[in-house]
């Protein structure tokens, strides 16, 4: 059974830091990694989708990585802004359509 | 086409009523999601559709849950007997899937059901 974790649970640090959420999940048989951004009380909003056979996808001042064969993932946040507060989820993708859901990383960044 | 949109936003019953929740996906996206999320949880999966086929079904899907995407457009959600542990956030994904290229889903807002 594909179980997803996430460390660290909360996260607080000051404005431009640099800063890194770790994904792990313990079957490496999967289609593809997405990363998630969810504000309190709303949907979920894609940020990053990286496919089984890529090593890391960049949007902007996001960079993931995968590291399928250690079941590895993160999600590199450069010179973090208040507005970057948030909870981040990632999820996997087995050989099914659903996705698997870790816990989440909430995010606050202080001016 | 602006994206995946969940009705009603909010929705409180009392215990033991029925709730129909509706989902319209992105348009031409073949298939929709429905997930459960409570409060300090990741979403967990309920059920998926690929045009009107329900493929896949989790055990959380109890059997006075029921889904159906009639047209293989818009989709419902059914919550008979409502219990309060029923309170959560639904939320609603759709994707197009083309053979083996792993789809990206996209989310809905979700509907916030509280069962007093």
């Amino acid at each position: 059974k594909q179980e997803v974790t996430q460390i660290p649970a909360a996260l607080s640090v000051p404005e431009g830091e640099n800063l890194v959420l770790n994904c792990s999940f313990t079957d490496s048989a999967i289609y593809n990694l997405q990363w998630f951004r969810q504000d309190p009380g709303k949907g979920l909003t894609s940020l990053l989708l990286i496919q089984s056979s890529q090593r890391e996808q960049t949007s902007g001042r996001l960079n993931a990585s995968l590291d399928k064969s250690s079941g590895r993932s993160t999600l590199y946040i450069a010179a973090s802004q208040p507005g970057d507060s948030a909870t981040y989820l990632c999820a996997v993708r087995g050989n099914t359509g659903k996705l698997i859901f870790g816990q989440g990383t909430t995010l606050q960044v202080k001016p | 086409d602006t994206g995946v949109s969940q009705d009603p936003r909010h929705k409180i019953t009392k215990r033991g009523q029925n709730v129909t929740f509706r989902c319209d996906p992105i348009s031409e996206h073949n298939r929709l999601y429905w997930y459960r999320q409570t409060l300090g949880q990741g979403p967990e999966f309920l059920t998926y559709f690929q045009n009107e086929a329900q493929l896949e079904k989790s055990r959380l899907l109890s059997d006075r849950f029921s889904a159906e995407r009639p047209k293989g457009s818009f989709s419902t959600l059914e919550i008979q007997r409502t219990e309060q542990g029923d309170s959560a956030m639904y939320l609603c994904a759709s994707s197009l899937a083309l053979g083996e290229y792993a789809d990206e889903q996209y989310f809905g807002p979700g509907t916030r059901l509280t069962v007093t």
